[in-house]
């Protein structure tokens, strides 16, 4: 069985600022782990995707995500955040891309 | 570019009524998803398929049923829409293990309401 847990249901950043969104999973067998963000009244779509090999995966838009298998974390960052990165964001654990199973979802805002 | 298709995009029944979500793919793939995202953003699985006529019920109980007698088709089925079926729900598809990561592409969504 596999869980996620994204700590922060709203995170409010400034734009430029650093964005920092967290997700901590745990599976049974080595995971394949996704990021996907959702803008409103749209689907989600996928940002960044960790398999096997680097650690340090980049995607879209600038976000990027370490697989810390020490610490089950997958966390989402940005170095400077504008006002269109405002939306929801997931994470989600595919055990050998089986079926996935996301978290409950991170608000964005950003601020002016 | 996922090519993942959802209609209608915004449905209003009164209850009693039955509906169908079209949700068609054009990217072959073998598995295909329905989710359904409350207000509060958590997404449920409530049907998958692996293939042409496969369907399995997902993690969270849902009164709708689904088909799959072609691989890029997979409708879903309320016989009998109530209050308790408004949400959000999401379409979704990936490849056959073997030739992905089962990342998910995913339609822009049907919002139903049912009154």
């Amino acid at each position: 069985a596999q869980s996620v847990t994204q700590l922060g249901s709203h995170v409010s950043v400034s734009e430029g600022a650093l964005v920092l969104l967290r997700c901590n999973y745990s599976s049974s067998v080595p995971p394949y782990l996704f990021w996907y963000v959702q803008y409103p009244n749209q689907g989600l779509q996928l940002l960044l995707k960790y398999t096997t090999g680097a650690t340090l995966v980049k995607g879209i838009n600038g976000f990027e995500a370490e697989f810390k298998k020490s610490e089950t974390s997958f966390h989402l960052t940005k170095p400077s955040a504008h006002m269109s990165d405002a939306a929801e964001y997931f994470c989600a654990v595919s055990p050998n891309a089986g079926k996935s199973t996301f978290g409950d979802g991170t608000t964005l805002t950003v601020k002016p | 570019e996922a090519d993942i298709y959802q209609t209608p995009r915004y449905l209003v029944i009164g209850t009693g009524k039955k509906i169908t979500l079209e949700c068609s793919q054009t990217m072959g793939h073998d598995k295909m998803y329905w989710y359904q995202q409350d207000p509060g953003m958590e997404l449920h699985l409530i049907h998958y398929s692996y293939g042409v006529n496969s369907t399995e019920k997902g993690d969270l109980s849902s009164e709708s049923t689904v088909s799959r007698i072609r691989t890029e088709h997979f409708p879903l089925t309320l016989e009998s829409a109530r209050p308790s079926h408004t949400s959000q729900y999401l379409c979704a598809s990936s490849e056959s293990t073997s030739g992905g990561a089962g990342e998910l592409f995913f339609g822009e969504g049907s919002r139903l309401t049912v009154l």
